[in-house]
């Protein structure tokens, strides 16, 4: 069975603060990976998406990276702000007649001012 | 360039009864997935649609259905609600995989 974990399930952290939000899946035969965040009630907005071949992504003071042969991902935040305060998710794709997501259960960041 | 739009945001719906809803796929994406989010389960996937045809289920009873349209666009229906069925339903659009997905804003069910 495909699954996909991400540690920590919440993380509270002083403004200023680089992090690194984990994600690690048990069958490395990914398509693609793809980060999200969720603020509350609301829909899931995309961050980067790693195609299986990549190492990384960036995307202002986002970071992702994939490594396959460990089964991980990590979101690198630099210098987080209270605005980075979110749910972050992390949705694996394995291609073919299985197109869709699989979904982490996501870590709960807090940035305080 | 016009998001995926889902309507509507806020449904209340009573036990037995049953519900209809719609989404917008980003204008060119051919692609479009249903997930059902709750507090205790996360995100699971309902089913994906490709140029009208499921391409894909995931592993909910036959209460749940959807269809999709010649342009795109897609409805889910959900029969005989019950209060379990109370979660926020996000939908996802794409141009097919390797591209990544788009999602709405999601519709809130409350079944009471």
């Amino acid at each position: 069975k495909q699954e996909v974990t991400q540690i920590p399930a919440a993380l509270s952290v002083p403004e200023g603060e680089n992090l690194v939000l984990n994600c690690s899946f048990t069958d490395s035969a990914i398509y693609n990976l793809q980060w999200f965040r969720q603020d509350p009630g609301k829909g899931l907005t995309s961050l980067l998406l790693i195609q299986s071949s990549q190492r990384e992504q960036t995307s202002g003071r986002l970071n992702a990276s994939l490594d396959k042969s460990s089964g991980r991902s990590t979101l690198y935040i630099a210098a987080s702000q209270p605005g980075d305060s979110a749910t972050y998710l992390c949705a694996l794709n394995y291609g073919g007649s299985q197109g869709n997501l699989i979904f982490g259960k996501g870590t709960k960041l807090s940035v305080k001012p | 360039k016009a998001g995926v739009t889902q309507t509507p945001r806020y449904l209340i719906k009573t036990r037995g009864q049953q519900v209809t809803l719609s989404c917008s796929p980003i204008s060119g994406h051919r692609s479009v997935s249903w997930y059902q989010q709750t507090p205790g389960q996360g995100l699971q996937f309902l089913f994906e649609y490709f140029s009208e045809t499921q391409r894909n289920k995931g592993n909910f009873p036959g209460r749940f259905s959807g269809r999709q349209f010649s342009n795109s666009r897609s409805e889910m229906n959900v029969s005989t609600l019950e209060l379990g069925d109370s979660a926020l339903y996000l939908c996802a659009s794409s141009y097919g995989q390797g591209f990544g997905y788009t999602f709405g804003s999601g519709t809130r069910l409350t079944v009471v």
